[in-house]
């Protein structure tokens, strides 16, 4: 079975501090790991996707996650934050031979200036 | 268009009554997924299409709910005798291909229950 847990659903930063959003997943099989962001009344919109090329993966608008699979982690972060950051943020997993997403319940993410 | 497009936007209906909607994915992607989200909580699966046929439909909640995707293209969410509970933002997604490919969502539709 296949879930994604997203462990704060609130975090509340400064602005120009660093941006951290914790998710844990659990898959039996070699799962592919999103992270998607979902700005008020817009389309969900892809931050990252790890597919095993590498464990640090860099996505748009300085995010980057680290893949620890003996953590079964997928945290995201980001050295500083902007108050465009201000978003809900979800984790994302996926079978690599399967065809639904599996989201987190996600993390809404304040910056506060 | 670039992305893909789900219309109406906002949909407001009456306990009852039958709604559709719609989810015009980008040109070209054969993978066509359906999603539920409700207030507070990720969006869950509903129904995944690979061309014109329903591959994955082990999301619908019931038998109210049913969706079609006749030419490959275009698809449309029906939904029978809505009940308030039905509430939520409806998304749609597509995708080259699956098995872990990247999905591109629409801004979603707003259904309201009265």
């Amino acid at each position: 079975a296949q879930s994604v847990t997203q462990l704060d659903s609130h975090v509340s930063v400064s602005e120009g501090t660093p941006v951290l959003l914790r998710c844990n997943y659990s898959s039996s099989y070699s799962p592919s790991l999103f992270w998607y962001v979902q700005h008020p009344n817009k389309g969900l919109q892809l931050l990252l996707k790890y597919t095993s090329a590498a464990t640090l993966v860099k996505g748009i608008n300085g995010f980057e996650a680290e893949f620890k699979k003996s953590e079964t982690s997928f945290h995201l972060t980001k050295p500083s934050a902007h108050m465009s950051d201000a978003a809900e943020y979800f984790c994302v997993v996926s079978l690599n031979t399967g065809n639904q997403f599996y989201f987190g319940t996600g993390t809404s993410l304040t910056v506060i200036p | 268009g670039a992305g893909v497009s789900q219309t109406p936007s906002n949909k407001v209906t009456e306990k009852g009554k039958y709604v559709e909607l719609r989810c015009d994915p980008i040109s070209g992607h054969t993978a066509l997924y359906w999603y539920r989200q409700s207030l507070g909580q990720g969006p869950e699966f509903l129904i995944y299409f690979q061309g014109t046929g329903a591959a994955d439909d082990s999301g619908l909640p019931n038998d109210r709910f049913f969706a079609v995707r006749p030419e490959g293209s275009v698809s449309t969410l029906k939904i029978q005798r809505t009940e308030r509970g039905d509430s939520a933002v409806y998304l749609c997604a597509s995708s080259f291909g699956q098995g872990g490919n990247i999905q591109y969502f629409g801004a979603g539709t707003r259904l309201s229950v009265l």
